[in-house]
């Protein structure tokens, strides 16, 4: 059973431009939550999808959206890239429907350094 | 605003010793309270959470205790294992909502 997968694992882009990751849930997990890690930092919640909705946000700006597919999968688009937007994305499924736990499934996450 | 801290970036213990790691948060309406650890090049890995109805819950080797009244969340490592040397992470998760929120973290070094 693969646990959450994501891709790419590093990534280079220069400010201004624009980046796509994706991510692959666990098997039978239905809600993917995006995170990003700055270095020494906990993962910031960025926003999460369920039913190929957008459930909930954090506190990021519209530059960064996402999209959630019929078999869960998800990306994440970061728009206008900033020095600022280097950090490690991590992705985190989940099963909800039951809501007996919220316990996560995080993938390895995509390095992103933005030069 | 929403946070959740730590008390102290880095815990030494000997191997084999107990370790405790404190976590304070802000938020006073959380449905529940999680502890991840984190290595190197790896994402969080769930290790035990409580409810906001329950003061204690035991897992294997960990305990996570909870005090409301001080809003404070600790987690015991028994007889800690050069396995267990990673980021630990204290979140939660405010009630009705599904976003979690992560502290700092704690590294924990054991040494044998």
């Amino acid at each position: 059973d693969a646990g959450v997968t994501q891709s790419p694992t590093h990534l280079i882009k220069t400010r201004g431009q624009q980046v796509t990751l994706r991510c692959s849930p666990k098997s039978g997990h239905d809600t993917v939550s995006w995170y990003q890690q700055a270095l020494g930092q906990g993962p910031q919640f960025i926003f999460q999808y369920y039913e190929e909705e957008e459930r909930q946000r954090g506190n990021f700006p519209d530059r960064f959206s996402g999209h959630q597919f019929p078999n869960y999968s998800s990306e994440l688009n970061v728009n206008a890239l900033l020095l600022g937007d280097s950090a490690l994305y991590l992705c985190a499924s989940s099963f909800m429907r039951l809501l007996t736990t919220y316990e996560q499934y995080f993938g390895p996450g995509t390095r992103l350094t933005v030069t | 605003g929403e946070s959740v801290g730590l008390h102290l970036p880095t815990l030494s213990v000997q191997e084999g010793d107990n370790s405790i790691i404190n976590c304070a948060y802000s938020n006073s309406a959380s449905d529940y309270f999680i502890w991840y650890k984190q290595e190197s090049g790896k994402g969080p890995q769930f290790i035990i959470d409580i409810r906001s109805n329950m003061d204690k819950r035991q897992g294997q080797r960990v305990t996570v205790l909870l005090n409301k009244t001080v809003k404070h969340l600790s987690l015991q490592i028994a007889a800690t294992q050069p396995g267990d040397s990673a980021v630990y992470f204290c979140a939660e998760i405010p009630t009705g909502g599904f976003k979690t929120i992560f502290g700092a973290g704690t590294r924990l070094f054991v040494k044998a």
